[in-house]
């Protein structure tokens, strides 16, 4: 089942400007994961952050988990139209060997 | 280059028209993985495969098989094509179970009239 639930589910913003978007999730996870899609192709991992971390960063994008709540969010600084893009979470848990997707958040980026 | 392979990219075909979608990766990843994407569900798993010869149902398996005999490839077989399997379908594979970070092929675009 669908654990991952990202909100909002459409952002669109000026370029240079940060895009945030959040995912919630249901049961304990072992750790949580973004991907972007561009248009109909395949997904690219982006990062990966564990349940005992909080804090995450790569390049221009930082991730936060909250495991008291459940959350976590991915923010995209100083965005570029090249970011436009859907934006999935996924989680993952000790008992189970897959990933759950959630429903994805589209990013548009107006140069 | 490391990279996941799906053929074909596009597939129009009948109902009832046995299919197979082929995937293979160069990564020599233990896990590997089916999705479809359907507008507003997002991605859902159909089967994964652990190892070779080790598979298992994902969310919805219904209407297809798949068979794991060697470690780089996973095809996914459609005996009986509906047209409520239209959809764009992903293989993916990880190095280890669905924990690690997983490599996604480029997708297959199926048209089931």
């Amino acid at each position: 089942s669908q654990q991952g639930e990202e909100d909002p589910q459409a952002l669109s913003i000026q370029e240079g400007e940060n895009a945030t978007m959040n995912c919630s999730y249901k049961t304990s996870i072992n750790n949580l994961q973004w991907y972007r899609q561009n248009s109909g192709r395949g997904l690219v991992h982006l990062i990966l952050i564990r349940s005992n971390e909080r804090e995450k960063h790569s390049g221009r994008l930082r991730v936060t988990l909250d495991t008291s709540k459940k959350s976590s969010s991915l923010l995209i600084t100083a965005s570029r139209a090249a970011d436009t893009a859907s934006y999935f979470c996924a989680t993952s848990d000790y008992g189970n060997n897959r990933l759950a997707f959630g429903k994805g958040n589209q990013v548009v980026v107006i140069p | 280059e490391a990279q996941v392979t799906q053929n074909p990219r596009y597939l129009i075909t009948v109902t009832g028209k046995k299919l197979t979608v082929t995937c293979s990766q160069n990564m020599n990843h233990e896990y590997m993985s089916w999705y479809r994407q359907d507008p507003g569900l997002g991605l859902r798993q159909i089967y994964y495969s652990m190892n070779v010869e080790v598979t298992d149902k994902g969310d919805v398996p219904e209407g297809y098989k798949v068979s794991r005999k060697e470690k780089r490839n996973f095809p996914l077989i459609l005996e009986s094509p509906s047209p409520n399997q239209t959809s764009l379908y992903f293989c993916a594979s990880s190095l280890s179970r669905g924990l690690s970070e997983q490599y996604f092929g480029p997708g297959t675009r199926l048209t089931v009239t």
